[in-house]
């Protein structure tokens, strides 16, 4: 079985300082791991995905997130923010072994971005 | 490149009433396709995915049900909405590799809200 943690609902940080989203997994095997971005009444938006090889994985609009096995987590960076960041964040994994390509999602942390 | 469309937009039912929500996706073939739900803006409940042309797995038992008449399109329905069937529905479609080594991101339709009142 797989799932997915984003233990914050919400993260509020100012503009202009770095910005953390918070993602913890479980997998039985490897884990492929993905971040989405959802604006409202939209549908999600892919940023970035792990599937192997470098730790740091860099992504869309100067996001990156970091794979950390022993800690079974990927969290969401971004060194500056902007309020046009301000919207629902997914984290998503999906085992290696999956069929089909399935993907459990996290309830989504809302992060909003003050100027 | 490759789109992905929903319709309607939104939609207003009254219980017990027939359901169509349709999904087209455009300049791709053979994708992964999937149908979310997404109650109250949170999280996503995966209900239906499909390989292929008739091939539909079920993942949560319910009121709806699901079809794949042609390559890239994919149907959600129900016979008779409930209250509870209300929410933000959302088809996704993948770039299909081998059924179990399938890395790839999905790419989500618009969405359509359902009230069922």
């Amino acid at each position: 079985a797989q799932s997915v943690a984003q233990p914050e609902d919400q993260v509020n940080v100012a503009e202009g300082n770095p910005l953390t989203v918070k993602c913890t997994y479980s997998v039985s095997g490897n884990p492929y791991l993905f971040w989405y971005v959802q604006y409202p009444n939209r549908g999600l938006q892919f940023l970035l995905k792990y599937i192997t090889g470098d730790n740091l994985v860099k992504g869309s609009y100067g996001f990156e997130a970091e794979f950390n096995k022993s800690q079974t987590s990927f969290h969401l960076k971004k060194p500056s923010a902007l309020v046009s960041d301000s919207a629902l964040y997914f984290c998503a994994v999906r085992d290696m072994g999956t069929n089909a390509g399935k993907s459990t999602f996290g309830d989504g942390t809302t992060l909003t971005v003050k100027p | 490149s490759q789109t992905i469309h929903q319709w309607p937009a939104t939609l207003v039912q009254p219980v017990g009433s027939p359901l169509s929500l349709e999904c087209t996706v455009e300049g791709t073939s053979n994708p992964n396709l999937y149908w979310y739900r997404q109650a109250a803006g949170r999280g996503l409940q995966l209900l239906f995915y499909s390989v292929g042309i008739g091939q539909i797995s079920s993942e949560v038992p319910q009121n709806l049900s699901a079809s794949r008449p042609q390559d890239r399109q994919f149907i959600l329905s129900s016979k008779k909405l409930l209250l509870s069937d209300s929410g933000f529905y959302l088809c996704a479609w993948s770039v299909s590799r081998s059924a179990f080594n399938s890395y790839n991101e999905q790419f989500f339709g618009p969405g359509t809200r359902l009230t069922v009142l």
